[in-house]
């Protein structure tokens, strides 16, 4: 099955740092990839729609400037959040479309990465 | 609006069978989903429906109804690696998924 890969797993920063975090599909081409952040308890929160070789697009209340997002290549977007605060502290989790997969728009999820700001 | 409305917990006995519902108002349907969630990890694909009716895969089956906006997942023979949070998510004319809050479901012995 289609697999997805983020890194890190999980990472502690001070406030005021910026903090990179990568998100690869290891065995398809995904021309679409989406980041999701997750607070306790709660549903998955769309952030942004990733497209290879164009701008992102964020979602309503998501800053842009905050979080960075590229999408270089068919194998790998990443997610930068930068000047990070506490309240940033979440579950940020991707996912890639594969459109190859023969079942419409099936998105297939990475492991997650635990952000702690302190 | 959007909506996607799901039980925020159930309780079931391990061996049982339980039913997650899911209601849902959408712009536009394009499939059904549910994912299991378990603690600290990130949603595995469980189901897609996009046609009315029950698909079935395993212990898991899916039943899809678009004219009543509606969805279950009924889990059979439950085990203790079930206890997970259920989410459901519907994908939009645009090709978007709107998540419901998910279902804890716990297993208790």
């Amino acid at each position: 099955g289609a697999v997805v890969s983020q890194h890190p797993s999980w990472v502690i920063c001070k406030s005021g740092t910026s903090v990179k975090i990568e998100c690869r599909s290891l065995d398809f081409q995904a021309t679409t990839m989406f980041w999701y952040r997750q607070f306790p308890k709660q549903s998955l929160m769309l952030m942004a729609t990733s497209n290879e070789g164009s701008k992102a697009t964020y979602e309503q209340g998501v800053e842009k400037d905050k979080f960075l997002i590229n999408h270089a290549s068919l194998t790998l977007s990443t997610l930068t959040v930068t000047s990070a605060h506490p309240e940033d502290s979440s579950f940020y989790i991707c996912s890639a479309r594969d459109l190859l997969a023969g079942v419409i728009d099936t998105q297939y999820f990475g492991p997650g990465t635990r952000l702690t700001v302190l | 609006g959007q909506n996607i409305d799901q039980p925020t917990e159930m309780t079931a006995t391990e061996g049982a069978i339980v039913q997650i519902n899911c209601t849902y108002q959408t712009s536009g349907f394009n499939g059904l989903f549910w994912y299991q969630q378990h603690a600290g990890e990130a949603p595995t694909f469980l189901s897609y429906n996009v046609l009315d009716g029950l698909e079935e895969k395993g212990r898991f089956s899916s039943f899809l109804s678009r004219s009543k906006g509606y969805s279950y997942l009924l889990l059979k023979e439950l085990q203790m690696k079930d206890s997970a949070s259920y989410l459901c998510a519907v994908m939009d004319s645009n090709y978007q998924l709107i998540w419901g809050a998910g279902t804890k479901l716990i297993i208790k012995p």
